[in-house]
């Protein structure tokens, strides 16, 4: 098991909510990648954190937002809940250096159900 | 834009044989190729990575193969057995100064005692 962890496990909210997801990155890691598993589909990257900065984003809303907090921990952030939001989230984290595709350890990930 | 193509969806073999799965790129800059193996509600765990210096890598009953030429790689385990039996992802990263990782859709894999 990697030392990447995530709370909470499962969520539930409902349409036009707001929900904030935390992500502990294994020790030694300055990057945290956020991705969304919708059922039966491979994750999609949102965005990247590398010492607290966005360093690259996917294609996904600015509703979707984020953080990284000086122990490279993070959050990610969605306003305005909608049905297709329903997912896995994962986080990742990797000891990435400019320039260098460095190995992403994940998660267990929090699974939200938007109702 | 940044593609993964990932075949088959569902690959059922007999415990002992060999499965090979495959995945197709479109971002010829990609550099950086990860496989993970996710079962049924855990997190994705990588299993083997291949960079684009490198055209094979194996490890234990695990092998990874790729062809920059033809933006392709594969998966190959041997002498399967019941508890390979996951969801397989590919992925690509593209160089471009952060780790961005394009998954393809996923290859269920039974093996079957």
């Amino acid at each position: 098991e990697t030392g990447v962890t995530q709370s909470p496990t499962h969520l539930i909210k409902t349409r036009g909510q707001q929900v904030t997801l935390r992500c502990s990155s294994q020790s030694g890691h300055n990057t945290v990648s956020w991705y969304q598993q919708a059922l039966g589909q491979g994750p999609q990257f949102i965005f990247q954190y590398y010492r607290e900065e966005e360093n690259g984003r996917g294609n996904f809303p600015p509703r979707f937002s984020g953080l990284q907090f000086p122990n490279y921990s993070s959050e990610l952030n969605v306003n305005a809940l909608e049905l297709d939001d329903s997912a896995l989230y994962l986080c990742a984290s990797s000891n990435a250096r400019s320039g260098n595709q460095e190995t992403q350890y994940f998660g267990p990930g929090t699974r939200l159900l938007v109702l | 834009g940044e593609n993964v193509e990932q075949h088959p969806s569902t690959l059922s073999v007999q415990e002992g044989d060999s499965a090979v799965i495959k995945c197709t790129y479109s971002d010829s800059a990609s550099n950086y190729f990860p496989w993970y193996k996710q079962e049924l509600g855990k997190r994705p765990q990588l299993i083997i990575d291949i960079r684009s210096n490198v055209g094979e890598k194996k490890d234990q009953r695990i092998a990874v193969t790729l062809n920059k030429t033809a933006k392709h790689f594969s998966l190959h385990i041997t002498e399967t057995q019941p508890e390979d039996s996951a969801v397989y992802f590919c992925a690509a990263s593209p160089l471009g100064g952060y780790n961005k990782l394009i998954f393809g859709a996923g290859t269920r894999l039974a093996v079957h005692p």
